[in-house]
């Protein structure tokens, strides 16, 4: 069974940054590229990032750029998110999603980042 | 960046009846390659986004034949045909054909 499960969020203060990771099951993990879409508390989807199956070519929402890496360890089936400079509006829930056909086709539950003082 | 709009945001209806939503995007989602990367998702209350229909009509594996997708250009419909009480949830369009991926807002479906 394909399977995602999200780590890493947490409470930080502004400023601060976090590493989110996604491991990864039940599929070849580097013949797949994958993203991650974040979710405000009681708001829409919001796609963050995405990154090729080799890791080679990477992709980001114009409010990360500069401040998000994503990256990939296929040898250890892990997805990487590393957060600096973080905000306020970077509050929310965290999704890693595999994809299939450029289509968004399995979805981990999520991991928390609260940006608060 | 391409901009998703969907109608309605909310939709109340009854069991058994059917449903649609309309996606639009701001500019044509024809690929280079000839596809049309629009997807649809359901988010269940509580629950992460569950993939339904990829490139407009596709219904992903394990997905109720009463979901149908539609559409060209700029213009997509889902259809439910027959709502139960499990589609309760939000309704997202999301475009693939370039970067950044973008949802549509949403559609929240209850029942009345």
């Amino acid at each position: 069974e394909v399977h995602l499960l999200e780590s890493g969020g947490d409470l930080v203060q502004p400023g601060g940054s976090l590493r989110l990771s996604c491991a990864a099951s039940g599929f070849t993990f580097g013949s797949n590229a994958m993203s991650w879409v974040r979710q405000a508390p009681g708001k829409g989807l919001e796609w963050v990032s995405a990154i090729s199956g080799s890791g080679s070519s990477t992709y980001y929402a114009d409010s990360v750029k500069g401040r998000f890496t994503i990256s990939r360890d296929n040898s250890k089936n892990t997805l990487f998110l590393q957060m600096n400079s973080l905000r306020a509006e970077d509050t929310a829930v965290y999704y890693c999603a595999k994809e299939l056909r450029r289509s968004l086709d399995v979805w981990g539950q999520g991991t928390t980042v609260t940006v608060s003082s | 960046d391409i901009v998703m709009t969907q109608t309605p945001l909310s939709s109340p209806v009854t069991l058994g009846q059917p449903a649609s939503i309309s996606c639009r995007s701001s500019q044509g989602l024809v690929h280079s390659d000839g596809n049309t990367y629009l997807s649809w998702l359901q988010q269940r209350p509580g629950q992460p986004p569950r993939l339904l229909i990829y490139k407009i009509s596709n219904r992903f594996s394990g997905v109720p034949d009463r979901f149908s997708g539609s559409g060209a250009g700029t213009d997509f419909t889902l259809k439910i045909s027959r709502v139960e009480a499990e589609d309760v949830g939000i309704y997202y369009c999301m475009q693939a054909t370039q970067f950044p991926f973008t949802f549509g807002p949403g559609t929240k479906v209850d029942i009345k």
